[in-house]
């Protein structure tokens, strides 16, 4: 199985900051990446596909990048909607695998 | 609308069975791919399998031949039954729909989720 390793495991941000999430496969996955959004008591939201593309609904703020094995994240201009948790995950080989999860909180 | 909703018994006990139903609306499951993924408290999360839009399924081997999901598109229902049940089987189990777009899946609604705890 590809193994997909996420960092940090939590950050803290402050209000209007920008900040990044790795995640960092076991084998090339050819972009094959997705990035959801997790508030405590709800279900995952989709927020980036294809390691790049936007998600339609989501802010533009959140934009992804990477090729090959590693991918990131980035939040630009902190707000406090964007507390939770964030996981990659792959679909390039079954079964698809998550991040072990990054926790973002305000500070 | 797309929702997904999933129900069962939030309790099951060691070595029972689980059985859970998602009830979708707004698409048609001959045309989209219907996930289940389940979370444990504190972890991360993890897929378990799949029924194809085609009717076809796949499975995480980690779930060996405990797993077993089938569906019923007349009510556009899909079901997960998974037994021999234990304790680290508790967590949050969601059904979530995927499409294949301009070349990558397309994970982008998910169900509420289903508490399960599994105790005796």
């Amino acid at each position: 199985d590809i193994q997909m390793t996420q960092s940090p495991a939590s950050l803290s941000a402050s209000l209007g900051e920008t900040i990044s999430i790795g995640c960092l496969a076991s084998e090339d996955i050819s972009s094959h990446l997705a990035w959801y959004q997790q508030k405590p008591g709800k279900s995952p939201q989709l927020l980036i596909y294809g390691a790049n593309s936007l998600q339609a609904g989501v802010p533009s703020r959140f934009s992804g990048s990477g090729s090959g094995t590693q991918y990131s994240l980035k939040i630009s201009n902190m707000q406090p909607e964007d507390e939770g948790d964030y996981f990659c995950q792959q679909s390039h080989k079954f079964p698809w695998t998550f991040g072990g999860g990054t926790k973002l909180e305000l500070k | 609308q797309v929702q997904l909703k999933e129900s069962g018994p939030g309790l099951v006990q060691p070595s029972q069975t689980l059985s859970l139903t998602c009830t979708v609306s707004g698409f048609s499951l001959s045309s989209y791919s219907v996930h289940w993924v389940r979370h444990h408290s504190g972890k991360s999360l993890e897929w378990m399998g799949r029924m194809w839009s085609d009717g076809v399924t796949s499975y995480n081997s980690a779930f060996t031949s405990r797993l077993s999901i089938s569906r019923d598109t007349s009510k556009s229902q899909v079901f997960l039954k998974m037994n021999s049940l234990q304790t680290e089987d508790t967590g949050t189990y969601y059904c979530a729909r995927s499409y294949y777009y301009f070349g990558y899946y397309v994970m982008d609604a998910w169900g509420q989720g289903a508490s399960v705890t599994v105790s005796s």
